[in-house]
């Protein structure tokens, strides 16, 4: 199975900075088929980005995706206080699926 | 606007079998576009995929639970099913149901979560 490292494991920022959360893959993922989310406690994980640059429906394009082969990006422009949150990578190139450990954007 | 609304018991004793239910509102369980699926995420962990299912009853399963689990469903009540037997303390977790779109040749990105339900193993 293909495994994801995230790093950082935390990022402390301020609001209006920019954030770059990093996805590594063990194996080359199939066609970019890599999708970030978002999870706010107590809540369900939220698509952001699929296909490793396309955003979900709704989501503000301060998100972008980008990378390919084994090394993926998720950059959050200009961080607004509902962005506080934890960010999963997950591969659906290959079974099983499989997503990373998080990386939590925290406030500075 | 489509939801996904997790059922059944909050507390399974060791060694019985985990099993909860989905269902699905706003939209139709037998589109072909999609996979229905689930996922869970220990107390403070990260995600792991259960496994998915197709309208046509086709199942994936994640190998290290293939031994353990099956997924059904029921395009009559619009409902698909998760059975995880001889559940242990590592089995307690937010159970999440969730909607897969499809790609090329397979499954793709989960677009839809149910809000969770936490299943806690214990006696």
């Amino acid at each position: 199975e293909i495994v994801l490292t995230q790093s950082p494991g935390t990022l402390s920022l301020s609001p209006g900075e920019r954030a770059t959360l990093s996805c590594r893959a063990s194996q080359s993922v199939s066609s970019s088929y890599l999708a970030w989310y978002q999870q706010k406690p107590g809540q369900a994980p939220r698509l952001l980005i699929y296909g490793a640059s396309s955003r979900a429906t709704g989501i503000p394009d301060r998100f972008s995706g980008s990378g390919s082969g084994t090394d993926f990006t998720l950059t959050i422009n200009r961080l607004e206080p509902e962005d506080f949150a934890v960010y999963y990578c997950q591969q659906y190139g290959s079974s099983p699926l499989t997503f990373g450990g998080g990386t939590k954007v925290e406030i500075k | 606007q489509l939801q996904l609304q997790e059922s059944g018991p909050g507390l399974v004793k060791p060694s019985e079998t985990l099993s909860l239910t989905c269902t699905v509102s706003g939209g139709s369980i037998s589109s072909s576009s999609y996979y229905w699926g689930w996922i869970r995420q220990p107390p403070g962990k990260g995600l792991e995929w259960i496994g998915i299912i197709y309208y046509d009853g086709s199942p994936y399963y994640n190998p290290s639970l293939k031994s353990r689990i099956t997924i059904s469903v029921d395009t009559s009540k619009n409902q698909f099913s998760l059975k995880l037997n001889s559940v242990t303390a590592a089995d307690t977790a937010v159970y999440y149901c969730a909607r897969h779109t499809t790609r090329a040749r397979g499954v793709g990105a989960t677009d839809y979560w149910g809000q969770g339900t936490l299943v806690t193993v214990s006696s």
